[in-house]
């Protein structure tokens, strides 16, 4: 399997414009996250998904991110407006679980996007 | 929320040495896992635990979930071992979102 690939790997961009980063989680996993780095806060997840359903979108930091997950293989993460604030690396991370029971896997990263904005 | 602390924060050591790494939290958790980024920015997983010991190479990971927690030894350490190693917990059932800390920052010097 390829792993989890992410695009684009940078993107630089000016304030105030739409942002969309994605993600293709490793095929067969039922779980997708994405996470935010910063160099002030370090890793922080911003919203996971189960079977393509939004479970915990608690760090999503305010309305201007959205998260969807249309099917098993795709996922978007939009900024709109973007700030200068927003510019951080964003991962996207993927695993298996079996959801209901006491049961945890890893979780495979992608490369991440490197997210500038001027 | 949990409290996930790291230590040390950096690191820097001899090739060959003994390296641990610690890791402590605040809320009971369901797992524990260890993450190696290297320079370039990648994330790999290491060890995922919820209980005692892991092997893999020369990588060992402790867990005690009586006292809240980790450490991550590195035997016979070799500068491909520099990275920043991130302590994450998660808390609830199945493989949900994780707590991090703000990592360790290993340097091995030849």
């Amino acid at each position: 399997d390829a792993g989890v690939i992410q695009s684009p790997r940078h993107e630089v961009t000016e304030m105030g414009q739409e942002v969309t980063l994605r993600c293709k989680p490793i095929s067969g996993h039922d779980y997708l996250f994405w996470y935010r780095q910063t160099m002030m806060r370090g890793l922080e997840l911003l919203i996971y998904f189960n079977n393509n359903v939004p479970i915990d979108d608690s760090g999503m930091p305010e309305d201007r991110f959205s998260a969807k997950m249309p099917n098993a293989s795709f996922s978007t993460l939009k900024i709109q407006p973007s700030e200068p604030r927003d510019s951080a690396v964003y991962f996207c991370a993927s695993s298996f679980g079996t959801s209901g029971l006491l049961h945890y896997n890893e979780q495979f990263f992608g490369p991440g996007t490197r997210l500038t904005v001027l | 929320k949990n409290e996930v602390e790291q230590s040390p924060q950096n690191l820097t050591a001899q090739e060959g040495e003994f390296i641990t790494i610690n890791c402590s939290y605040s809320v009971g958790i369901s797992a524990l896992h260890w993450l190696q980024q290297h320079p370039g920015g990648g994330i790999v997983s290491l060890f995922m635990l919820s209980s005692g010991k892991k092997k893999h190479g020369r990588l060992i990971a402790t867990i005690n979930i009586q006292e809240k927690h980790s450490s991550l030894h590195i035997t016979a350490s070799h500068p491909r071992d520099s990275a920043v190693y991130i302590c994450a917990v998660g808390e609830g059932g199945g493989a949900d979102g994780l707590t991090f800390g703000k990592g360790t920052h290993l340097i091995i010097q030849p």
